[in-house]
């Protein structure tokens, strides 16, 4: 079955730093997303993406967010200035056009110091 | 706002059957979706349901009565890797239905 990935599986960084996920969906999908999970709690949503531009943000994806889709296979996800607070899972997932099914990446585990 | 209740944890042996209860408030619904995470790992999606009534997909079903606000998914001949966090998920009709929203999750417990 076709995949995302996402990379690099591990992040380390000290607060105040950028740091760019990334990702590749898969490649005949239409739609993406940015989602994060904190340890034991639920996924939430950041950010959806189609035809080039931010369909829905969240409150959490703030003007210290940014995403791009700069060559038409990638898509990352920018933290401007990280926070202890942005330490979590960050999953990217992709889906193609009328199905409900999202395929999400293994995940990106982001931690702040 | 959007709200989904699903139960914390859910224990049972294998072999057995488990019933994962979702109820969702929402003002507008585009459908009821179930996900599987284990430990570590990504969400993987499981089921859909747009109408109401039964749809099954091998030892998994899911349920969706949409006049109740409510749906399930069943699990039958549970197997020890079944163990895992399950998620009922809705779009939010708020922005046009571009986001899918999560429950918090059902932690299953399947012992031998």
């Amino acid at each position: 079955e076709p995949e995302v990935t996402q990379t690099p599986s591990h992040q380390v960084t000290q607060m105040g730093q950028e740091v760019i996920l990334r990702c590749v969906p898969i490649s005949n999908h239409l739609y993406f997303y940015w989602y994060r999970q904190i340890l034991g709690q639920k996924v939430e949503f950041l950010v959806s993406f189609y035809n080039n531009e931010i369909s829905e943000k969240s409150e959490i994806f703030d003007d210290q967010f940014s995403v791009e889709r700069p060559d038409g296979s990638n898509f990352t996800l920018k933290i401007r200035s990280t926070k202890l607070e942005d330490s979590a899972m960050y999953f990217c997932a992709s889906k193609g056009g009328t199905n409900e099914k999202l395929f999400f990446g293994s995940g990106t585990q982001l931690s702040v110091l | 706002g959007q709200s989904l209740e699903q139960p914390s944890e859910v224990t049972a042996v294998e072999g057995a059957i488990v019933q994962i209860n979702c109820t969702y408030q929402t003002s507008g619904f585009y459908g009821l979706s179930w996900y599987q995470q284990h430990d570590g790992g990504a969400p993987t999606f499981l089921s859909y349901n747009a109408l109401d009534g039964l749809e099954e997909t091998g030892r998994f079903s899911s349920f969706l009565s949409r006049s109740d606000s409510y749906g399930y998914l069943l699990l039958q001949e549970l197997q020890m890797k079944d163990s895992a966090s399950y998620f009922c998920a809705v779009r939010d009709p708020t922005g046009g239905y571009n986001k899918l929203i999560f429950g918090a999750g059902t932690r299953l417990a399947v012992h031998p």
